[in-house]
């Protein structure tokens, strides 16, 4: 079975750090683009990050330069850094398959709160 | 940046109705759009990709159509689990629409 799992969410105080995981499972996981996507409860999607098979990154421009995302092929991992965190991060954080055209694999989300 | 808008925001409808949901970009993207269905609490299913492509195990009722910068889903024939919140999204820099919740 396909399957993606997301770990690492948390309560954090502004301007905090905090490191989310995603476990792959059931596909060859170098063979494909990654994204982190995230939701504000009540809200919509915000694309958050992509890597690339070659390992190539792309983010918007409201978390470039504080998120990085990274993956480990070899475990079958993705990895989201987020450094320098406020209020307006606080949403669920889903880690996505990227596909030809479309997002096709999502994980159920993990939940990061930022607050004092 | 490429901006996505979807309307309408809301739309209320019965089973049994066609609905169509329209998304337009801010520039052509050709074919690069995909659609998704979001239930509460669940994560975003992708329904279509490349505008037009029905992904697989999604009933033949959902269809897309469009090209460049303005495109539809329509959902011919609602059913009860397809009230749900839809969302756009071009596939260049993967930017999505606000979303259209489709009610009762």
């Amino acid at each position: 079975e396909v399957q993606l799992v997301e770990s690492g969410g948390g309560l954090v105080q502004p301007g905090g750090s905090l490191r989310l995981a995603c476990a792959a499972s059931g596909f060859t996981f170098s063979s494909y683009d990654m994204h982190w996507v995230r939701q504000v409860v009540g809200k919509g999607l915000e694309w958050v990050s992509v890597i690339g098979t070659n390992g190539n990154t792309n983010y918007p421009g409201s978390v470039k330069g504080r998120f990085t995302i990274s993956r480990e092929n070899v475990n079958n991992s993705l990895y989201l850094q987020m450094n320098s965190l406020r209020a307006g991060d606080t949403a669920v954080y889903y880690c996505v398959r990227g596909a030809y055209s479309g997002m096709d694999v999502w994980g159920q989300g993990t939940t990061v709160t930022v607050s004092s | 940046d490429i901006q996505m808008t979807q309307s309408p925001s809301t739309l209320s409808a019965s089973v049994g109705d066609r609905v169509t949901i329209t998304c337009r970009a801010s520039q052509s993207i050709t074919s690069w759009l995909a659609w998704y269905q979001q239930k509460p609490g669940k994560a975003p299913k992708l329904l279509i990709s490349k505008a037009s492509n029905l992904e697989s195990e999604v009933p033949s009722r959902f269809s897309g159509s469009g090209s460049g910068t303005e495109f539809t889903l329509t959902i011919s024939n609602l059913e009860p689990e397809d009230f749900a919140t839809y969302y756009c999204q071009q596939y260049n820099s993967w930017t999505f629409g606000q979303g259209t919740k489709v009610e009762i």
